[in-house]
């Protein structure tokens, strides 16, 4: 029973489409991640949630919008896809924010390929 | 601006040796530090964590140590195993409000036979 599943795995599409990626979790966690991982391995983050409340927005393109139906689900959608959008998405969850102890869970990832 | 980094992108070792990893931080105010492992097409699992007010935190074959004053810290594993093989990742964060987790890029390990 995965933890934080996120769909789908694979997204190939064109430019100039709009796509949306899901993430659930099961375990309880109060707080909620989204983390792009680039072509330079780096992992940042771009949004966090805690209790469907957003937290943290980092500089992201407003062509990205983060959507938190309740605390186990948060969506990511982006409009108007762009060729250095390609990168693998991470949806995470803790249960801890603002302690500083975010152990954070993450789902498997999603390899974003923006042709 | 790369806050947290790990200049070894690759680390080969022997089964039943040592391994350690290596993580650099620039940023003074980061007071939490955390390894993270990754298998391919999985996200990152947690590892071990240690607080700035410790030097050591050990878990099993997974040992910490913290150097404020190099800002310095490193990950040691003994012994190696090749289940050990991975992608290790350093975090850090600030305990303050909105805190975020900052990672390094990322270390790949092998464990060889």
């Amino acid at each position: 029973d995965t933890a934080v599943s996120q769909t789908p795995k694979y997204l190939v599409t064109q430019m100039g489409n709009d796509k949306s990626i899901k993430c659930e979790q099961n375990l309880g966690h109060d707080t909620m991640y989204w983390y792009k991982q680039d072509s330079k391995k780096f992992l940042k983050i771009m949004f966090s949630y805690n209790n469907k409340e957003l937290i943290i927005n980092e500089t992201v393109p407003n062509r990205f919008s983060p959507k938190s139906p309740d605390k186990a689900h948060l969506n990511l959608h982006i409009n108007s896809l762009e060729l250095g959008d390609s990168a693998v998405y991470f949806c995470a969850s803790s249960q801890d924010w603002g302690t500083g102890y975010e152990k954070l869970f993450f789902g498997s990832g999603t390899q974003l390929s923006v042709l | 601006d790369q806050q947290v980094k790990q200049n070894s992108p690759s680390l080969s070792v022997q089964e039943g040796r040592i391994s350690i990893l290596n993580c650099d931080y620039t940023n003074s105010m980061f007071d939490y530090f955390l390894w993270y492992k990754k298998y391919p097409a999985e996200g990152p699992t947690f590892l071990i964590s240690i607080s700035s007010i410790k030097d050591k935190n050990e878990d099993g074959r997974f040992t910490v140590f913290l150097n404020k004053s190099a800002k310095h810290l490193s990950l040691h594993i003994v012994p190696s195993q090749p289940g050990d093989s991975a992608v290790y990742f350093c975090a850090a964060i600030f305990t303050g409000t909105a805190s975020k987790l900052t990672f390094g890029t990322g270390t790949r390990l092998q464990v060889t036979l």
